[in-house]
């Protein structure tokens, strides 16, 4: 079974400084993962996946995540933080052989102007 | 494209009471998904369906129960609602079993 944790529940930033999203994770098999973005009162928006392909995922709206076997992690970040970037972002895994998602609790970000 | 659609935005229940949780998707995806979110938990699996006919238990299934007649429509029933169903569902659906999920805006549901 797989299991995601996040290390932040929020993070504070200001506009144009970066963005560091803490993400680790334990599964039994090759994993995928990915980082979900929801806005308020929207549906989950997927920001990037890692399917063990290269191991720095690139994503939409400047977001890139890194898969480290070794530390189990697959943190997201972004070099300057935007406005739009307030939202809750989620990193999700799931194991090669099972299709059921796991959910971590979540991450708040805030951008101070 | 109007992608997975879910019908109400919002509803609030009497304890004890029924509802259907309306979701459709025009993508042919295979994969449906029905997941509560509530403050700080992240998702909860509920129910998924791999196919048209057939459906099964995620992680907190109790109180709930779905059905699969069409690739399009994965329902979701509450028969006797309860204040700890209270919460934000919603429905996804994806291609194969690991790719990414395409999610609904969700029904807010408020049980009281």
């Amino acid at each position: 079974a797989q299991s995601v944790t996040q290390l932040d529940s929020h993070v504070s930033v200001s506009e144009g400084t970066p963005v560091l999203l803490r993400c680790n994770y334990s599964s039994s098999y090759s994993p995928s993962l990915f980082w979900y973005v929801q806005h308020p009162n929207k549906g989950l928006q997927l920001l990037l996946k890692y399917t063990s392909a290269a191991t720095l995922v690139k994503g939409i709206n400047g977001f890139e995540a890194e898969f480290k076997k070794s530390e189990t992690s697959f943190h997201l970040t972004k070099p300057s933080a935007h406005m739009s970037d307030a939202a809750e972002y989620f990193c999700v895994v799931s194991d090669s052989n099972d299709y059921k998602l796991s959910f971590g609790a979540g991450t708040t970000v805030t951008v101070r102007a | 494209n109007a992608g997975v659609t879910q019908t109400p935005k919002f509803r609030i229940l009497k304890i004890g009471q029924s509802m259907t949780l309306q979701c459709t998707q025009d993508m042919n995806h295979n994969y449906m998904y029905w997941y509560r979110q509530d403050p700080g938990m992240g998702l909860k699996l509920i129910y998924y369906s791999v196919g048209a006919g057939i459906t099964d238990k995620g992680e907190v299934p109790n109180g709930y129960n779905v059905s699969r007649s069409t690739t399009e429509d994965f329902p979701l029933r509450l028969e006797l609602a309860a204040p700890s169903q209270t919460s934000v569902y919603f429905c996804a659906s994806s291609n194969l079993g690991n790719s990414p999920l395409h999610f609904g805006n969700g029904t807010r549901l408020t049980v009281t």
